[in-house]
């Protein structure tokens, strides 16, 4: 079947630009993870959802990111007035439930200019 | 908080070496431990998984015990392939049976040459 989904593979934007990636998880996955890979690290995690609603948002950096779900499907991750500081891999995976494994998609890379 | 130590790498064998890669933890509690590999153009997938204390997790050949002990889940392979040329990543989350976050090691790149 299907894996995790990510588009773009790669967005090249200016420094104050917005920019939205996405996510589309496998089908029935109700929870749904957003990571961040910077170059040389690990993934680091911003922010989890079951069905529709953002159960753990804690890793979110600031107030410039910004992600939902609205159908418990895909989800959409929103960044505001880019930095050069914010370019790094976009990770998302999903899972059947939150004690189950999780399934990476291959990732959106930012780049802000 | 919880946090997960690895090796640096890069990592370089020539084929049919023993691999191990150490990684070591600190949590509180009773944490769920990952390996995850990222080979060349690819996405980060599960390789295998320890989630109580003494428990091997393995997978193509990949070993990894759980040691309460020492709060260490090192992975190890017996006679590594060009094939396993890749990024591994140590991780664990802090709960197995409600909602905990991932959090993942720097990864240890490791290259096998011929």
């Amino acid at each position: 079947g299907a894996g995790v989904s990510q588009t773009p593979s790669n967005k090249v934007t200016e420094k104050g630009k917005y920019v939205e990636l996405r996510c589309d998880p496998i089908s029935g996955h109700t929870a749904l993870y957003w990571y961040r890979q910077s170059l040389g690290q690990g993934p680091e995690f911003l922010i989890y959802f079951q069905g529709t609603g953002a159960a753990d948002d804690s890793g979110l950096p600031n107030d410039r990111f910004f992600a939902v779900r609205p159908e418990g499907s895909v989800s959409t991750l929103k960044i505001q007035r880019t930095e050069r500081g914010d370019s790094a891999v976009y990770l998302c995976a999903s899972s059947l439930t939150y004690t189950d494994t999780q399934y990476f998609g291959p990732g959106t890379r930012l780049t802000v200019l | 908080g919880n946090s997960v130590t690895q090796m640096e790498g890069p990592v370089t064998l020539s084929e049919e070496a023993f691999l191990t890669i150490n990684c070591t933890y600190t949590a509180t509690g009773y944490p769920s431990l990952f390996w995850y590999v990222q080979y060349p153009g690819e996405g980060l997938q599960l390789l295998l998984k320890a989630t109580k204390a003494d428990d091997k997790g393995s997978n193509k050949g990949f070993e990894a015990t759980y040691r309460k002990e020492t709060t260490s889940f090192h992975l190890e392979k017996g006679s590594v392939q060009v094939s396993d040329s890749a990024v591994y990543f140590c991780a664990l989350s802090g709960s197995k049976t409600s909602y905990d976050k991932v959090i993942f090691g720097p990864g240890t790149s490791l290259s096998v040459i011929p």
